[in-house]
């Protein structure tokens, strides 16, 4: 079974400064997908940034971006010029890869990023 | 992008009651949607996956008797909580996945079971 797990339940920067959240996993699989989802006070889920796992290139869109590690299993976010928007919790979650039917994700306990003024 | 609605966004109960919460995508096929249950200040975990006009597949500890779930449309399921209790209060996210390989979630339902 797939393990997803980030070890800073909370964190806090002030505003305009760069943070990195931490995730790492455990797969036996070689194809996968990685996510980040940010929930913010309203609880709606939104999709932060993706990652397959066959890319060697990180992705990244606009202030966000990731640091994947295949081997060490690891996929931190970093945000940088953080902003007070940026305030959510942040959810890491893993997605096997299959040529066809949906696959269920597996998430990260969460980290609580609070952006100060 | 598409868009997935929960209703009722929020609802109390008394025990005993049953509730029933509708999941739906506004602008595409789900051919499968998820459910989650979310308590205060913890992560998602999935209850059940449902595919359209089959059996929902129920995730280990959920069960399948308590919370029914019907997936008879490509763009509607639903969740029904029965004879519920308080401590089935929690928040309760669906998401529903197309052809593509992304999970689109709805806003969530907060259920107070009294």
């Amino acid at each position: 079974a797939q393990t997803v797990t980030q070890s800073q339940p909370e964190m806090s920067v002030q505003e305009a400064e760069t943070v990195t959240l931490s995730c790492t996993y455990d797969t036996s699989e070689n194809n996968y997908y990685l996510f980040w989802y940010k929930q913010p006070p309203s609880r709606q889920m939104i999709l932060v940034i993706r990652q397959e796992a066959y890319k060697q290139q990180n992705a990244t869109e606009n202030r966000f971006s990731v640091n994947f590690q295949k081997a060490a299993k690891s996929f931190s976010l970093k945000i940088s010029d953080s902003q007070l928007g940026d305030t959510a919790m942040y959810f890491c979650a893993f997605m096997r890869s299959l040529i066809q039917g949906a696959q269920k994700l597996v998430f990260g306990q969460g980290t609580r990023l609070t952006i100060n003024p | 992008g598409a868009v997935v609605s929960q209703h009722p966004s929020r609802v109390i109960c008394k025990s005993g009651t049953s509730v029933k919460i509708e999941c739906r995508s506004l602008d595409f096929q789900a051919t499968t949607m998820f459910w989650y249950r979310q308590f205060p200040k913890q992560s998602l975990m999935l209850m059940a996956t449902s595919n359209e006009g089959s059996k929902a597949t129920y995730e280990q500890g959920v069960e399948k008797d308590k919370f029914l779930i019907n997936h008879a449309s490509l763009t509607l399921s639903t969740l029904t909580v029965t004879s519920a209790h308080p401590e089935d209060s929690s928040f309760y996210i669906c998401s529903a996945q197309g052809q593509g390989d992304e999970q689109f979630f709805g806003p969530g339902t907060r259920l107070t079971v009294l």
